[in-house]
């Protein structure tokens, strides 16, 4: 195991609401990952953030925005869903050093979102 | 820009064969960390191995072995005597910038018949 945790673990949801994924990181990691993988894709970066800031997105609409708290854990919202957002959603953390990369980085078993 | 390509998209053995898996990286960066996670029909990313890229010593754990050649850009992975608990999809990844953000490829499903 390691130490992340997501949830919910599956949720279906609509065209056109709103969802709210949920990342507590391992224990000292001040920083989060989010990474969609959808069906027959390898994971893609959506943002990270390190102690409460954004820092550095990939090619995803502002329709997906996010949070980290003081603790260190993190929210993942995707508003108005359309159906391309289906997929594994997947949050990893790892303890970066002021901003530099250590290369450890540690995944979550992931929030399966169903669009309908 | 970063890059990783994953040429082979599916690969079939029978249990009890060697299997390599291919993985060709592009990056700019100096400094960079290599990966290969396996990810069963659960869906979790298993952690397999980090290389930097100051590190070519090539790795073996138990039936796995990696090479890392620099010059080729490639980092492959080995099984060797392959069985049916191997069967999965493994991901070659790369993590560049200060953001530590991981390029994946497309993934190799790996099927390991009995």
């Amino acid at each position: 195991e390691t130490g992340v945790t997501q949830s919910p673990t599956h949720l279906i949801k609509t065209r056109g609401q709103q969802v709210t994924l949920r990342c507590s990181s391992q224990s000292g990691h001040n920083t989060v990952s989010w990474y969609q993988q959808a069906l027959g894709q390898g994971p893609q970066f959506i943002f990270q953030y390190y102690r409460e800031e954004e820092n550095g997105r990939g090619n995803f609409p502002p329709r997906f925005s996010g949070l980290q708290f003081p603790n260190y854990s993190s929210e993942l919202n995707v508003n108005a869903l359309e159906l391309d957002d289906s997929a594994l959603y997947l949050c990893a953390s790892s303890p970066t050093r002021g901003r530099r990369i250590t290369g450890e980085l540690f995944f979550g078993e992931g929030s399966r979102l169903t669009v309908l | 820009a970063q890059k990783v390509t994953q040429a082979q998209t599916e690969i079939s053995v029978v249990e009890k064969e060697d299997v390599t898996l291919d993985c060709v990286y592009e990056t700019r960066d100096t400094t960079y960390y290599l990966f290969w996670y396996k990810q069963p029909p659960s869906g979790e990313l298993v952690f397999l191995i980090r290389r930097n890229s100051f590190d070519e010593q090539n790795e073996i754990s138990g039936r796995y072995s990696w090479n890392f050649q620099k010059s080729t850009s490639s980092f492959n992975f080995t099984i060797t005597a392959s069985q049916v608990v191997d069967s999965a999809v493994y991901f070659c990844a790369l993590m560049t910038g200060a953001n530590s953000k991981l390029t994946f490829g497309k993934g190799i499903t790996l099927s390991v018949r009995p």
